[in-house]
């Protein structure tokens, strides 16, 4: 157990549908992570935040949205989804987001129909 | 961007056997981390070696920074051993992103 916790871990929905994806840091992280694991690009790095900031931004959609709220725990939002929004949505945390080890959560496992 | 290449990238072993898998990668890297993703799509941390050799009982890592590649060894394998092994870098210079690998997808038999 890395510490890092997602929910829901399966979602199932339909295209154009809006969904949520939660993420608790490990206690003491400062910095979350959110990446992408579909089949055709495998594992994708999408954005950080860091204390609340968003830090740094990767292959994220424009219909893709993230925050990080004062307790540190952050949320992903996916709106008009697609068939190609299928995929495994990580995330991860570490202690101040620079070169240390990142901790992956359990991951959240998203079916668009 | 920075480039992982890993290989082999599809494994059989008989169970007992050893492995070693390989991780190269196209610049220089202040972080490198081993996972292991197991069946149930588990991100499993393995290593954190941006250099040096680490051991974690029958599984051991190997980075040599100046030449740009990362070693996995995985001795007396075991089933559980199946899964895809990811090998990821932050590149240096670059915001804290890793950039993974392919993988190398690993069938342990009995």
């Amino acid at each position: 157990d890395s510490g890092v916790t997602q929910t829901p871990k399966h979602l199932i929905t339909a295209t154009g549908q809006r969904v949520t994806l939660r993420c608790s840091p490990r206690s003491g992280d400062l910095s979350v992570y959110w990446y992408q694991q579909s089949l055709d690009q495998g594992l994708q790095f999408l954005i950080q935040y860091y204390n609340g900031e968003e830090r740094a931004k990767g292959n994220i959609l424009e219909r893709f949205s993230a925050q990080q709220f004062p307790d540190l725990h952050s949320e992903l939002n996916l709106s008009s989804l697609e068939l190609g929004d299928s995929a495994l949505y990580f995330c991860a945390s570490s202690v101040f987001g620079g070169r240390e080890t990142q901790y992956f959560g359990p991951g959240t496992r998203l079916l668009v129909l | 961007g920075i480039q992982v290449e890993q290989s082999p990238p599809d494994l059989i072993l008989q169970e007992g056997a050893n492995s070693t898998l390989r991780c190269n990668f196209s610049d220089s890297v202040n972080n490198l981390q081993w996972f292991h993703q197991n069946p149930w799509g588990q991100l499993i941390n393995l290593f954190y070696i941006p250099s040096g050799t680490k051991q974690n009982g029958r599984l051991s890592a190997t980075t040599v920074a100046t030449e740009r590649y990362s070693l996995l060894y995985i001795s007396s394998s075991q089933t559980t051993d199946s899964g895809v092994y990811f090998c990821a870098v932050l590149n240096t210079g670059t915001a804290s992103k890793l950039t993974f690998g392919t993988g190398t997808r690993l069938q342990v038999t009995l």
